[in-house]
């Protein structure tokens, strides 16, 4: 078992649609959780940082973490054509180099 | 732009050639990350610097690939003697500790 897992999509929605992307962990002493978004052939770009359970909100954002299920998810509201793209969920291993631990990546387009 | 600058942006070698890749970190960073990405696939990491120490290599990273972060600035990935499977894009990342890493563009090597 991988220790991040991310449905690849692709996934497909109109404009203006709530887009629900989501991942699972397995390792519970995971801490920090991220979200980033790669557009085709250019390196990942930070959407959202978290820590801990709860809600976080930025803009058209949302990212939320269930540690009890060990459950990352990102929710988009009123989609637009540029936030195609894929969006990788990431968590650092704790302690030493912190090195990021990635999801395959869910690649979103929305139609206009 | 004090982004994470990774030059060039995309290489091609023929098989057996070497290769060297360039990333110059966000200047108040004092770590600096190497990683991989395949096609489909989220970045998968490579080596990690702190400062200008080299302290943990995956074992992704063959006897073929060296780098190096003389006097904890800029840093370098050397490729000898290319495969095809090398083919990938780079990137590069940069942090301070227990904070958000951000990446560079990356860098596309196509082994023909």
């Amino acid at each position: 078992q991988k220790e991040v897992e991310q449905d690849p999509g692709p996934l497909s929605v109109p404009e203006g649609a709530i887009v629900s992307l989501n991942c699972t962990y397995s390792n519970s002493a995971f801490q920090y959780f991220m979200w980033y978004r790669q557009y085709s052939r250019k390196g990942p770009e930070l959407l959202m940082y978290t820590y801990s359970s709860g809600n976080k909100e930025d803009g058209r954002f949302t990212a939320q973490v269930d540690k009890s299920s060990k459950y990352i998810s990102l929710f988009i509201r009123d989609s637009q054509p540029s936030d195609s793209a894929t969006y990788l969920c990431a968590t650092p291993e704790k302690g030493g180099s912190e090195k990021l631990v990635f999801g395959k990546g869910t690649k979103l387009t929305v139609n206009p | 732009d004090t982004g994470v600058s990774q030059n060039p942006r995309h290489k091609i070698t023929k098989r057996g050639q070497n290769v060297t890749f360039r990333c110059d970190p966000i200047s108040e960073h004092n770590r600096l990350y190497w990683y991989r990405q395949t096609l489909g696939q989220g970045p998968e990491f490579l080596t990690y610097f702190q400062n200008e120490a080299q302290l943990e290599k995956s074992r992704l990273l063959s006897d073929r690939f060296s780098a190096e972060r003389p006097k904890g600035s800029f840093s370098t990935l050397e490729i000898q003697r290319t495969e095809q499977g090398d083919s990938a894009m780079y990137l590069c990342a940069s942090n301070r500790v227990e904070a958000e890493a951000f990446f560079g563009q990356g860098t596309r090597l196509t082994v023909v």
